[in-house]
């Protein structure tokens, strides 16, 4: 199956700006999609298609996707932007879903 | 707004079985497809089934093939999520999660959550 490998975890402080990986074979052919994930509460969209942002989500979250690696970018990181955050893809080979083990973005 | 409220989850014990229900509101359900997910304390997503706006294609994660069967009710905007032959394994919380038009589209907005413990 489909394997999907994220950094266990990124930091960074205020005002900077996060980069998180998704690694997976031939990534940029799929479609990539990030999921935020608070503590204690469901995740929430925040990237779908390699790069739209859904409504309500802000303009410093973006996406990219090339290669072997998509990408999560968060401008100007604030501390509520602390959460865990999970890529996910489909995978047409099983017909399912596939999420990668998550990085959790601490803020400095 | 997409709401999904989660119902029925609960202890049961190894090798019972369980439902879990979620309600969808806000959207016209039957285009949609839907999906579980699941996350077991303390660790990452899992996605688990989902199902087509329609109902007629069912897709199963590997560890719960068998087992787990996805069904849904359009007349009554509902998703379910029978649980049979439990394991600890599968001790989690479920997240009920709004797809796009087909099952291979984005996972879009996502329920609140049911908690299911299995223990003796």
């Amino acid at each position: 199956s489909y394997v999907l490998t994220q950094p266990p975890s990124v930091s960074v402080a205020p005002g900077q700006t996060a980069i998180m990986t998704c690694g997976g074979d031939g990534i940029g052919s799929k479609s990539v999609h990030w999921c935020q994930q608070k503590p204690g509460q469901a995740p929430v969209l925040v990237i779908y298609y390699d790069t739209d942002r859904p409504s309500g989500i802000p303009e410093r979250f973006s996406g990219s996707n090339s290669g072997n690696t998509a990408t999560l970018t968060i401008s100007r990181v604030e501390a509520g932007d602390e959460a865990d955050y999970y890529c996910h893809v489909w995978d047409s080979a099983t017909d399912l879903h596939v999420f990668g083990g998550g990085t959790k973005l601490t803020v400095l | 707004e997409v709401h999904l409220r989660q119902s029925g989850g609960g202890l049961v014990q190894p090798g019972g079985s369980l439902r879990v229900s979620c309600s969808a509101s806000g959207l016209i359900f039957s285009n949609y497809a839907m999906h579980w997910v699941r996350q077991a304390p303390g660790k990452g997503l899992e996605y688990v089934s989902g199902i087509s706006s329609g109902g007629g294609s069912t897709y199963f994660a590997d560890s719960v093939k068998g087992r787990f069967t996805i069904s849904r009710d359009n007349a009554k905007n509902t998703l379910f999520l029978q649980l049979t032959s439990l394991t600890i394994a599968d001790s989690a919380v479920y997240y009920c999660v709004q797809g796009g038009t087909s099952t291979n589209l984005f996972l879009d907005s996502w329920g609140q959550g049911t908690r299911v413990t299995v223990s003796s």
